[in-house]
């Protein structure tokens, strides 16, 4: 069984940074962060394909996300700097064969940021 | 970014009755190695999406036979054959062949 286990909900103050964590079984996989706004859609931010150390990321997140992996402890990291309220949001890992292949997700981490 | 936009975005359903969402592109979703890589995810109140449907048409494991996807190109359907009471929930279409990726604005199923 696949599991895909995301880190804690975090509460931030604007222009600071937030970094999650995104824990799955081993494997040969790419790794994506989609995010969710309140009573809003999905938006994918970006992807890391661990064993190929190669990462993709949206352009309207270039600059202020970065994208990681521990391959020792099968764990992606996501970070996003200079936090904005509009960056409130549940953040969701999930995992894949290749970029575009969202077969398993993590449960979500609540980021809020607010003063 | 290719623009993908479902129909209807609001979808009340009898029980037992069929249920149909459209999702445009705005450009050609085959990729160069010729898979078209158009994939429906389910969202269920409170829950994490689930992937249905890949690749136009491939039901994922579990997922019930009611559940299919058909299309080409640029217009693509999720169809369900009779909606059941676990069905209701977003649905939302999402493209893997152009960086970045993008997906529909979500069409709302409930139950009439």
């Amino acid at each position: 069984q696949v599991q895909v286990v995301q880190s804690g909900a975090e509460v931030k103050k604007p222009g600071s940074s937030v970094r999650l964590s995104c824990k799955s079984s081993a494997g040969t996989y790419a790794l994506s962060w989609v995010r969710q706004a309140p009573g809003q859609g999905l938006e994918w931010m970006g992807g890391i394909f661990p064993i190929f150390g190669t990462t993709k990321y949206a352009q309207k997140f270039q600059g202020r996300v970065t994208i990681s992996a521990d391959e020792s402890t099968n764990t992606a990291f996501m970070e996003l700097s200079n936090l904005r309220s509009e960056d409130t949001a549940v953040y969701y890992c999930a995992r894949g064969t290749s970029y575009a292949e969202f077969d398993y997700w993590g449960q979500g981490t609540l980021v809020t940021v607010s003063s | 970014d290719v623009v993908l936009t479902q129909s209807p975005l609001s979808l009340p359903v009898t029980l037992g009755q069929p249920a149909s969402i459209s999702c445009k592109s705005s450009q050609s979703l085959v990729y160069s190695d010729g898979n078209t890589y158009l994939n429906w995810f389910q969202q269920r109140p409170g829950q994490s999406p689930r992937r249905l449907i890949y690749r136009v048409s491939n039901r994922d494991s579990g997922v019930p036979d009611r559940f299919s996807g058909s299309g080409s190109g640029t217009d693509f359907t999720l169809k369900i054959s009779t909606v059941e009471a676990e069905d209701v929930g977003v649905y939302y279409c999402m493209q893997g062949s152009h960086w970045p990726y993008t997906f529909g604005q979500g069409a709302k199923l409930e139950i009439k």
